[in-house]
């Protein structure tokens, strides 16, 4: 069963907060995710890393930054909240070995909404 | 150009029955994977099913099976004896091997209503 965890599972904030999206795994993995989903749409990735101080952007511009200090911890963070960054943020992590055919684990996701 | 196509938007099927869920796929890389994920109304995306680029047989997990037709570059979800539990979305993708940097790249998802 897969080990990947995220808080808060819901959060409601006013404009111009400062967040941050918690996410961690135990399972060792060297690459993680982060996704934008809104609801019933598709997934757009928005970040991703290869290891510990690798961090790369997505194919959908986010103004969100991300940080890998750890391998098992890979936060997100909005310096300053808008309505339209109001989605479902979901993280998932994959094996390093294999290549490319492991499969990513998803933890079960940050629904925000920003007033 | 879309990578991954989902052309069902929803679906019904009777409880019991099997159902097949559309997924065509866009790559020129030699090496992919495509996967299939579920994801219930909570919101968790959960792991169905993996295919192979160079995989000859078919793949099956318990009740989901992949219909792989590289030629036409399809990778259908059959889901066999539906159960009122499958209700959910369904998401289609793929990883590209050779150029896709261990992204993975998801379709636009089929909603799946099972009927009692």
């Amino acid at each position: 069963e897969a080990d990947i965890y995220q808080t808060p599972r819901y959060l409601v904030i006013g404009t111009g907060k400062k967040i941050t999206l918690e996410c961690s795994q135990t399972m060792g993995h060297d690459k993680m995710y982060w996704y934008q989903q809104d609801p019933g749409m598709e997934l757009h990735l928005i970040h991703y890393s290869y290891g510990v101080n690798s961090t790369e952007k997505g194919d959908l511009s986010s103004e969100s930054t991300v940080s890998r200090i750890r391998t098992e911890h890979f936060p997100l963070t909005l310096e300053s909240a808008r309505p339209s960054h109001t989605s479902q943020y979901l993280c998932a992590s994959s094996a390093g070995t294999g290549g490319w055919i492991n499969e990513q684990f998803f933890g079960p996701g940050t629904r925000l909404t920003v007033l | 150009a879309q990578k991954i196509t989902q052309t069902q938007p929803g679906m019904f099927v009777q409880e019991k029955e099997a159902v097949t869920l559309d997924c065509t796929y866009d790559t020129s890389d030699q090496s992919y994977g495509l996967f299939w994920y579920k994801q219930p109304s909570s919101g968790e995306m959960i792991f169905l099913i993996y295919q192979g680029s160079y995989d000859e047989q078919n793949a099956t997990e318990g009740r989901y099976s992949l219909n792989f037709q590289k030629a036409r570059k399809s990778a259908n979800l059959v889901i066999s004896a539906s159960q009122l539990g499958d209700s959910a979305m369904y998401f289609c993708a793929m990883r590209e091997g050779d150029t896709g940097g261990f992204k993975t790249i998801f379709g636009a998802g089929t909603r799946l209503f099972v009927k009692a």
